[in-house]
């Protein structure tokens, strides 16, 4: 066990619609990462916070948001959603940079499908 | 400049034989390379990992081999077996706020 948590586990919706995955970090961590996996396919980096504030974008689609709170959990927010975006999204946390090991920790994921 | 790249992308290996799986990156600023373990159905979890400043690390069955010159490095699993079966990422970051990037992927299968 990771220690990080998201839900849903399984997520199912149709085009056009709207959902919000949500992940809890490892206590103590200030970073979170999204990430998602299509089918046989690898990690894309969509985003990442730290201490509530977006630190780094990556392919991250306009129709994606995401957002951390005080708490530290971060969710994130998928709109108009189309075929396409039926994958695993994975969460991940890690240190803040004064305790950087280098090492991501990640959920065991939220599987979307999109019919 | 940000890219890893990884192969092969998929492995057949005999159970006892050596599976290697190689990467490749440009990014001279990268100083974090680790190699995470992927189950169906899992999210990645990290296997080992090394710093720019030793060419070995082992652990175990697994050793990562380091090339700083050829920006390459390799995760060689000796000994392999069928447990081993799932998917390999390696990975490269750099400090700070430790964007990492990934490549995308080697599934390796253990046959008995």
């Amino acid at each position: 066990d990771s220690g990080v948590t998201q839900t849903p586990k399984h997520l199912i919706t149709a085009t056009g619609q709207r959902v919000t995955l949500r992940c809890s970090p490892r206590s103590g961590d200030l970073s979170v990462y999204w990430y998602q996996q299509s089918l046989d396919q690898g990690l894309q980096f969509l985003i990442q916070y730290y201490n509530g504030e977006e630190r780094a974008k990556g392919n991250i689609l306009e129709r994606f948001s995401a957002q951390q709170f005080p708490d530290l959990h971060s969710e994130l927010n998928l709109s108009s959603l189309e075929l396409g975006d039926s994958a695993l999204y994975f969460c991940a946390s890690s240190l803040a940079a004064g305790g950087y090991t280098g090492e991501l920790f990640f959920g065991e994921g939220s599987r979307l499908t999109v019919l | 400049q940000q890219q890893v790249k990884q192969s092969p992308q998929s492995l057949i290996v005999q159970k006892g034989g050596i599976s290697i799986i190689n990467c490749a990156y440009e990014n001279t600023a990268f100083d974090y390379f680790p190699w995470y373990q992927q189950f169906p159905g899992k999210g990645p979890a990290l296997l080992i990992a090394i710093r720019p400043d030793v060419s070995e690390k082992k652990e175990g069955r697994f050793t990562i081999s380091f090339n700083k010159s050829a920006k390459q490095f390799s995760l060689h699993i000796m000994d392999s077996q069928p447990g081993d079966s799932a998917t390999y990422f390696c990975a490269a970051s750099t400090g700070g706020y430790q964007k990492v990037t990934f490549g995308t992927g080697t599934k390796l299968q253990v046959i008995p």
